[in-house]
Parts: C-alpha cells; structure tokens; sequence
C-alpha cells in the first residue's frame, strides 16, 4: 500500500501559467513534507519542505501548501518556466523518506 | 561546499557477479542513506546510518545486500550474486539531524545486471 500518492502521472502546462502539482498522503505521523525535482540519469533535487505543523511554505516561485484534515499537499510555481520541465517526487519524512511515483511535469512554449 | 557523490555512475554487470557501489555524503552530515528506484517509481528507502551505526534496514534489503559506514563518513553498498531485478538507480543521500529537514542526493549510480 502507498504512503504517498502522486495521482496525475503528468501534466502540461503554459510557460508563464500557474502549475499545481497534488500529492496525497495516508499517515498523519509524519513530521514532514517534500518536494523533489528530478532529471533523467540524475538524483532528485531537494525543492522545497513544509513542517507538518504548519499550512503554507513559500520559496520564491514555489509555495507548497498543506492540508492536515484532508491530508493533501500540492506545490504551486508561478510562473511556469521551461526549466521547470521536469518529475516532481512529493515525498514524506520521519527518519527515511517515503516517495511517491512522481509527475512528469511538460512546460509549453 | 561539495555535495553528495555517487561512484561509479554506470555499471554493468553479469548475473551472478558482486558489485560494490561508494558514496561520500556532505561533510559533517551525521545520516547516511540508501534509496534504490526502478523504472516508473519514486525511489524506494533500503537502509540508512548514524554515523556509522545502522540503524534501520527495509525488508527491500535481502540478505544478498549489505552496507556499511565504517569511519562514519563514507559508505558501501555491496550486492553479492547480482540478479537482473537488482538493475535499478542506487541512491544515496545525506542529512545532517537536528537543523534540516530534509535529505540531499547524490547523482546515483545506475546498475544494470545482464
């Protein structure tokens, strides 16, 4: 059974445009929440975190916003670059991190 | 400040053969871990060290798998008698506890078992 679940296998949108990434998680002990970039043949690229005791985390473009009740976070980046292109792993964190399967994410000219 | 890395990056091998992969995480991070991913899949959590205890191994990590910490900096992961399921991304990544949050990984080193 999955611990965390990356539901849209991918996504496409416009350069400039708002891109939201979901992630939804089944254990409520976690003590946090990540957010990983990753290329072809390289490892994933530490993004952005959000503590499980807080709602929102902002990082420039990107903002991750966490909803404990619905046990549901998403990343919002804004705006969509070409650089962005890219999987997304949402991931959760006690000791180890359990990863889910990721969201090709396809930024269009 | 050097990141985590990962050597080799490639290796193939042949069923039945043992590999030995090195990773030297960030200086001073006192957590040491090893993830592998497949195709298709996020990466998947086998051991991780503090220091150079190991303090926690998934039941991924069959008994043909071992790592180590020796000196509490760099590690190994050992695969002895290679399968064509063990071809996978080795990844490693470190942590410094108690003021992060989050793990750094090296490039990984992709395996692949013919």
């Amino acid at each position: 059974d999955q611990q965390v679940k990356q539901n849209s296998p991918s996504l496409s949108v416009q350069e400039g445009r708002i891109s939201i990434l979901n992630c939804d998680y089944t254990n409520s002990m976690f003590d946090y929440f990540l957010w990983y970039k990753k290329y072809p043949a390289e490892g994933p690229t530490f993004l952005i975190s959000i503590s499980s005791i807080k709602d929102k985390n902002e990082d420039g473009r990107f903002t991750v916003f966490l909803n404990k009740s619905a046990k549901h976070l998403s990343l919002h980046i804004v705006p969509s670059q070409p650089g962005d292109s890219a999987v997304y792993f949402c991931a959760a964190m006690n000791d180890k991190i359990i990863f889910g399967k990721g969201t090709r994410l396809h930024i269009l000219p | 400040d050097t990141g985590v890395s990962q050597d080799p990056r490639h290796k193939i091998t042949k069923r039945g053969q043992n590999v030995t992969f090195r990773c030297d995480p960030i200086s001073e991070h006192n957590r040491l871990y090893w993830y592998r991913q497949t195709l298709g899949q996020g990466p998947e959590f086998l051991t991780y060290f503090q220091n150079e205890a190991q303090l926690e191994k998934s039941r991924l990590l069959s008994d043909r798998f071992s790592a180590e910490r020796p000196k509490g900096s760099f590690s190994t992961l050992e695969i002895q008698r290679t399968e064509q399921g063990d071809s996978a991304m080795y990844l490693c990544a470190s942590r410094l506890t108690g003021n992060q949050e989050t793990q750094y990984f090296g490039p990984g080193t992709r395996l692949l078992v013919l």
